[in-house]
């Protein structure tokens, strides 16, 4: 089945800096890959997402950059706020046709003021 | 628009003893799972529904039981309840297909002493 590798665990970054988050896949049948933001005591949100026959895409201070041929995704944050302190996980749908998706284990980023 | 409403969201059992964890969505979504997750960990999956009358195992169903008699509802049942089973639970539901986002639900802390 897919297994999805998500790095790194925590990360901490001064306001105004950019953040990256990066995920390994190993389906390279799988073809879309969200990521989610987990705010303390409440539900994971889906904040952006990303299609494989796109290689970015971005939302505001936010963008995902996919590489199909080395199985990697990436979540990148500009000019980080407080706000943005929250774990973030990715995902990727393991085959077409299959709607289950298997979550990373999460990055745990704290923006330092 | 509601979303995606559980309830409750806290809950004290014994060892032993059983519960229903209660979701329903009010977006017409026909898939729905849920998810459990231990402190500092990512997101397990129990059990999902690809639709009324349709259910099935994901990665950690031993414990729990689903029913899903409408598209509106999946409730989670904890039969003789662990401490293992202390965790928060998430249910999520989505459109049908591989390439949609879940919406989650705020989440139910079970706490099994």
């Amino acid at each position: 089945g897919e297994n999805v590798e998500q790095h790194p665990s925590t990360l901490s970054v001064q306001e105004g800096d950019s953040a990256v988050i990066k995920c390994t896949y190993s389906d390279s049948a799988s073809n879309y890959f969200p990521w989610y933001k987990q705010e303390l005591g409440k539900g994971p949100q889906l904040i952006i997402d990303i299609r494989s026959n796109v290689g970015e895409k971005k939302d505001q201070r936010i963008a995902v950059t996919l590489n199909k041929t080395a199985k990697h995704f990436s979540l990148h944050i500009t000019e980080t706020q407080p706000e943005d302190s929250a774990v973030y996980f990715c995902a990727a749908n393991p085959n077409f046709g299959n709607e289950k998706l298997t979550f990373g284990t999460g990055t745990r980023l704290t923006i330092i003021p | 628009n509601a979303g995606v409403t559980q309830t409750p969201k806290f809950r004290i059992l014994k060892i032993g003893q059983s519960m229903t964890l209660q979701c329903t969505q009010d977006m017409n979504h026909n898939y729905m799972y849920w998810y459990r997750q231990d402190p500092g960990m990512g997101l397990k999956l129990i059990y999902y529904s690809v639709g009324a009358g349709i259910t099935d195992k994901g990665e950690v169903p031993n414990g729990y039981n689903v029913s899903r008699s409408t598209t509106e509802d999946f409730p989670l049942r904890l039969e003789l309840a662990a401490p293992s089973q202390t965790s928060v639970y998430f249910c999520a539901s989505s459109p049908p297909g591989y390439d949609y986002g879940y919406t989650f639900g705020s989440g139910t802390r079970l706490t099994v002493v």
